[in-house]
C-alpha cells in the first residue's frame, strides 16, 4: 500500500511564475490537507480538502494561493505568481475520515529565484 | 488564537538515556495530541497520539502524557539510540477539535555517542 505521494520533490520558479503542487492521498484516504513549512520552524496548516471540496480554507494565503481536489486524480496546490517568500517545503497529508490521524507525503520544496 | 509551545528547541542525550520533550497548547477542546518524528529532507512521520480520555500512552520505548487541568503532554523516549536523532514536533487539533492540526516549532533531538 503506497503512501502519500507528492510531486515534483523539488520544483524551482522564478518570481511571477506559477507553481503546481500534486498530492495523491493514500489509497482509501479521501481527505487530504495541505502545510507550509518554513525552515526550522513546524508545519503550518494551509488548506483541507474533501473530494469535490474545500472544508476549511482558514491557512490559505487570501491572493494568489488555490487549492483543489477533483474527483478523479491528485489534489493540486497552485500558486500563482511566486514571489521569493514562497520558498518552502510544501507537505500534502492524507487521512481516512475526519479527526483521524493524517499520513504526511515527503513533501515538495519550493524555491523560487 | 490557537497556539502549541514546545520546549526545548535543542536536547542532547547520551545514547542509552531518556529524552523528554514538553507542550502546552492554549486550546481546551483539543482532544488529539500526535507526535511527529521528522528526519531531514523527509516528512513528517506519526510516531505516537494520544486522546484525551487517557492521560498516559505507551509503544514500546515512547511514551506520551497528557495533563488536561494543566494543558501539557509530554514525549518519553527510553534507552536512546542513535537512530532516534531527529526533530521531534508535537501537535493538537484546533478550534472546536477541527480537522486541522497545529504544530508546535519542533525539537532537533541529537543523540551523542
Amino acid at each position: 500500500n503506497a503512501g502519500v505521494m507528492q510531486n515534483p520533490r523539488h520544483l524551482v520558479r522564478r518570481r511571477g511564475q506559477e507553481a503546481r503542487l500534486r498530492c495523491s492521498p493514500m489509497k482509501g484516504h479521501s481527505h487530504v490537507y495541505w502545510y507550509r513549512q518554513l525552515p526550522e520552524e513546524g508545519l503550518k496548516f494551509m488548506v483541507y480538502l474533501q473530494k469535490e471540496n474545500i472544508i476549511d480554507e482558514s491557512g490559505m494565503p487570501k491572493e494568489r494561493f488555490s487549492a483543489e481536489f477533483p474527483k478523479e486524480g491528485p489534489s493540486i496546490l497552485r500558486i500563482q505568481q511566486v514571489v521569493r517568500g514562497d520558498s518552502a517545503a510544501y507537505f500534502c497529508a492524507s487521512s481516512p475520515s475526519r479527526n483521524n490521524e493524517q499520513f504526511f507525503g515527503p513533501g515538495t520544496r519550493l524555491t523560487v529565484l | 488564537g490557537e497556539n502549541v509551545e514546545q520546549h526545548p528547541s535543542t536536547l542532547s542525550v547520551q545514547e542509552g538515556d531518556s529524552a523528554v520533550i514538553k507542550c502546552t497548547y492554549s486550546d481546551s477542546a483539543s482532544n488529539y495530541f500526535p507526535w511527529y518524528k521528522q528526519e531531514l529532507g523527509k516528512g513528517p512521520q506519526l510516531i505516537i497520539d494520544i486522546r484525551s480520555n487517557v492521560g498516559e500512552k505507551k509503544d514500546q520505548r515512547i511514551a506520551v502524557t497528557l495533563n488536561k487541568t494543566a494543558k501539557h503532554f509530554s514525549l518519553h523516549i527510553t534507552e536512546t539510540q542513535p537512530e532516534d536523532s531527529a526533530v521531534y514536533f508535537c501537535a493538537a487539533n484546533g478550534r472546536n477539535r477541527d480537522d486541522k492540526i497545529i504544530f508546535g516549532k519542533g525539537t532537533r533531538l541529537h543523540i551523542l555517542p
